[in-house]
């Protein structure tokens, strides 16, 4: 199994400009999760999934969004992207909603 | 008061002792917490989860649960330098998320 994997793994991007981070995984895990980790700080919970078809907004869910229409993927989409918005982001998955699992990152900045 | 606490270190610690990291929770009905091992530029990677209180051992690494004191911490025997990473403590709160600590950045010096 590959895991949780994560792409692209470093973007730049100009402000205003429209990404995508694409996030899947291979072990059929109905929880899915994205966080984002500032330098020095722990992660904050942007939006996460229970299963297809169903996302809810976590601590930080300003300035993106998201969809679930497979049980394997998870993109993050992020609309007109601002400085705020440059840290690493993370994808993680879980079976129970309890342990959970990463992918190795995204590292964003916006320049 | 933050909901998960850590000190933010660094802890430095001689090759071979016993590295204690230490985390606080504000949610008094927390059922379940994790310990994740994050090295410089990586992913966070779950090293322990606990359920219930008392002490629960894997290896080299255990983990001790006082829910009427809020506090859940880490002990590392036989501390190598491979282990030195920043140790994330997480908090399942009473909605279902995990909530993270800021970290403990450990050094364990040869």
């Amino acid at each position: 199994n590959a895991g949780v994997t994560q792409t692209p793994k470093f973007r730049i991007l100009k402000i205003g400009q429209s990404m995508t981070l694409q996030c899947a995984q291979d072990m059929n895990h109905n929880y899915m999760y994205w966080y984002r980790q500032d330098p020095g700080m722990g992660l904050k919970l942007i939006y996460y999934s229970v299963g297809a078809g169903i996302t809810d907004k976590g601590e930080v869910p300003n300035g993106y969004n998201v969809s679930r229409s497979t049980t394997e993927d998870f993109p993050l989409r992020l609309e007109l992207a601002a400085p705020s918005q440059t840290s690493v982001y993370f994808c993680a998955s879980s079976s129970t909603g309890f342990e959970q699992f990463f992918g190795p990152g995204t590292r964003l900045t916006v320049l | 008061q933050k909901e998960v606490e850590q000190n933010s270190g660094p802890l430095s610690v001689p090759e071979g002792a016993i590295a204690s990291l230490n985390c606080t929770y504000s949610d008094r009905g927390s059922q379940s917490f994790f310990w994740y091992r994050q090295y410089s530029g990586k992913s966070p990677e779950l090293i322990m989860s606990i359920y219930s209180n008392g002490d629960k051992e894997d290896g080299r690494f255990t983990a001790q649960l006082n829910k009427a004191s809020q506090y859940v911490s880490l002990l590392i025997r036989d501390s190598q330098p491979s282990d030195s990473a920043t140790y994330l403590c997480a908090v399942r709160n009473n909605t279902g998320k995990l909530i993270f600590g800021q970290g403990t950045t450990l050094q364990v010096k040869p």
